[in-house]
């Protein structure tokens, strides 16, 4: 079946500290893959995006993440965390084979601990 | 301007009830969507939406339905509200250029308290 999955469910890091959040997807064909992140009590808010070219995105806020074909994954990278970044993150998937569809993970729960 | 706005923000009901939730853009996108965001945060698409057809995800019970008046407008009217109905409510929206390359875009969600 196709679907996306996010393997930390809670990740619990010191400021300062290095984060990767890893995301995996089992859809076919051309695939456009998004981090959205939802800060406590609000909506969410698109982090970065990869459509096509550089595999290395940047986004807002420092983060970045890394389109590796073969292995269907599309991780989130942040070198060193602030408090702020404490929230839920999403990978997300629109596939041209699903339609108008757009898939998300379970969500990873970040907290920095100052 | 907010870009994708849902009404209400909060709603508490009692079983039984029928509501709605309104969900309006104004960013000229053609595709709407509905997601159902679980005490988990786990978000779940129920349906999406755009000029040429709904796609409802089967898992979504038929007391659920959605309604079109125009592009901008995708409204929610959930009938018989159960317990398990209890959830945030997500509307979104995107613009479908026949590709997928596209983000989509979040309302601030409306909190249903089904009590």
């Amino acid at each position: 079946a196709q679907s996306v999955s996010q393997h930390n469910h809670h990740v619990i890091l010191s400021e300062a500290a290095s984060l990767e959040l890893g995301c995996n997807y089992s859809y076919g064909g051309t695939v456009n893959l998004f981090w959205y992140v939802q800060y406590p009590g609000q909506h969410l808010q698109l982090l970065l995006k990869y459509f096509s070219g550089d595999p290395l995105v940047k986004g807002i806020k420092g983060f970045e993440a890394e389109f590796i074909k073969s292995k269907f994954s599309f991780n989130l990278r942040k070198p060193s965390v602030q408090w702020s970044d404490t929230a839920e993150y999403f990978c997300a998937v629109n596939a041209l084979n699903t339609g108008n569809q757009f898939y998300f993970g379970t969500g990873t729960s970040l907290t920095v601990i100052p | 301007d907010t870009a994708v706005s849902q009404t209400p923000k909060y709603l508490v009901t009692q079983m039984g009830n029928d509501k709605s939730i309104k969900c309006e853009q104004n960013l000229g996108h053609d595709t709407m969507y509905w997601y159902k965001q679980d005490s988990k945060k786990f978000l779940k698409i129920m349906f999406s939406y755009n000029n040429k057809e709904l796609i409802i995800n089967e898992t979504v019970p038929n007391r659920f339905s959605p309604k079109s008046p125009d592009k901008a407008h995708l409204n929610l009217h959930i009938n018989s509200l159960e317990l398990g109905d209890s959830a945030v409510y997500f509307c979104a929206s995107r613009q479908d250029r026949g590709t997928s390359d596209t983000e989509a875009f979040f309302g601030q969600g409306t909190r249903l308290t089904v009590v």
